[in-house]
């Protein structure tokens, strides 16, 4: 079955405490992005790649770093949490720039 | 990159024809426009793509004009689980100046009463 998967699903942690996300897609596709949802701002993009050792900054990238080691894995990666980065996280994947997105279920993080 | 602006939120009731209408005033040449919906706590889901004209699936149809700084969402007869948040998305074309970044509206929420 064609899926992204996220690990983990829900996480609360404490503020400086390095934490990573995974995402991974078995589609064999180009794009994966990171995106962060929060009440009233809908969907942001933190970072995007456009293929293996390909990564650029989305709209808010401040606190996050991402690598794009092998062309199925996209880990966010948050060096120094803070409450402020509190959020519900979803990664996506595309095959082409212009193709529909496939998103995962989706990662709570909750920073005390 | 496009900036969208849709509603806030919308009412219909079961078996209604819901139009959704998103604006898209800066397009780029290449871009596509891509709809989805997304349920609370789940990730979005795409609906449907397109870059002129008209195109329908089996779930909706999506009419763009000729100008293409407009789109609308049509979701025929819809029932009360098309309640839900739709997002339009415009941008990934090549050739449009960054085929990675992508900027999400704010979405529609969709509230369909019995």
């Amino acid at each position: 079955e064609a899926q992204v998967t996220q690990n983990p699903r829900y996480l609360i942690t404490v503020t400086g405490k390095k934490l990573t996300v995974t995402c991974s897609q078995n589609m064999n596709h180009e794009y994966m992005s990171w995106y962060r949802q929060d009440p009233g701002l809908g969907l942001r993009q933190i970072y995007y790649s456009m293929n293996v050792e390909v990564t650029d900054k989305g709209d808010v990238p401040e606190g996050y770093k991402v690598s794009r080691k092998e062309k199925r894995n996209f880990p966010l990666i948050l060096e120094s949490p803070s409450p402020n980065q509190t959020s519900l996280y979803f990664c996506a994947s595309r095959r082409q720039g212009s193709q529909p997105q496939h998103f995962g279920d989706g990662t709570r993080l909750s920073i005390l | 990159l496009a900036k969208t602006t849709q509603p806030i939120s919308m009412d219909s009731y079961e078996g209604q024809e819901v139009n959704i209408t998103c604006s898209h005033n800066n397009i780029a040449t290449n871009d596509y426009i891509t709809w989805y919906q997304q349920f609370p706590s789940q990730g979005p889901r795409f609906i449907i793509q397109g870059y002129k004209t008209k195109v329908t699936n089996e779930v909706a149809s999506l009419f763009i004009p000729a100008d293409r700084k407009s789109s609308t969402l049509s979701l025929p007869r819809v029932s009360l689980s098309d309640t839900a948040v739709y997002y339009c998305l415009v941008g990934g074309g090549v050739g449009s100046g960054n085929t990675g970044k992508l900027i999400f509206g704010q979405g529609t929420t969709l509230q369909v009463k019995p």
